[in-house]
């Protein structure tokens, strides 16, 4: 299995701030990573797909780069709505799988 | 607008069979694959399953021994079954579609449904 690993596991950040969080593959990828955003109570939400291909509907503050093993994804001006848990997911091979989380606080 | 919507038991006990069914409406079940994907309460995402459109299926190998996809495409609906359930299947459970034409993106979530195996 391809092992995804996010850091940091959590952010505490104010409103307004360029937030960046990043995500790790234990093999290459090519540009198979998607990142995803979940509320409490909520399902997860598709952000960006391919690396850095925003999903339609998407503000865009948010934008993500990287390719191979290891990616980012970055806020450019926290707002308050974005308060929430970021995942990475891997959709280069089967079983896909997904980094452990960034929770992301208010400050 | 595609929406999807789990349904089934919210309880079931030790060494039973779990059994839900997604509801896929706005859209057609072709030419998609549709994916199952669990969350633990408090933990991450993990992956089930996933089945195309034309009935292939493709399981986690953590699972796939008790784990079975199918598909009714006469009432848009997949189904997943999770047979010898322990305390360690207590998750919310997620249908989703997988996109096409892209890089395989789960693009549309359920809203999610709890199961909780209990004795």
């Amino acid at each position: 299995d391809i092992q995804m690993t996010q850091s940091p596991s959590s952010l505490s950040a104010s409103v307004g701030d360029r937030v960046t969080i990043t995500c790790r593959a234990s093999q290459r990828i090519s540009y198979y990573l998607n990142w995803y955003q979940q509320k409490p109570g909520k399902a997860p939400k598709l952000l960006i797909y391919a690396a850095s291909n925003l999903q339609s509907g998407v503000p865009s503050r948010f934008s993500g780069s990287g390719s191979e093993s290891d990616f980012t994804l970055t806020i450019s001006s926290l707002q308050p709505e974005d308060f929430a848990t970021y995942y990475c997911q891997q959709s280069y091979s089967t079983p896909y799988t997904f980094g452990q989380g960034t929770e992301l606080e208010i400050k | 607008q595609v929406q999807l919507q789990e349904s089934g038991p919210g309880l079931v006990k030790p060494s039973e069979t779990l059994s839900l069914t997604c509801t896929v409406s706005g859209g057609s079940i072709s030419p998609y694959y549709w994916s199952w994907i669990r969350q633990p309460p408090g933990k991450g995402l993990e992956w089930i399953g996933y089945i195309y459109y034309s009935g292939t299926t493709n399981y986690n190998p953590s699972l796939k021994s008790r784990v079975t996809i199918s598909l009714d495409t006469s009432r848009n609906q997949f189904s997943l079954r999770v047979t010898s359930v322990t305390a360690a299947d207590t998750a919310v459970y997620y249908c989703a579609r997988v996109a096409i034409g892209t890089y395989y993106e789960f693009d549309y979530w359920g809203q999610g449904t709890l199961v909780t195996v209990y004795s």
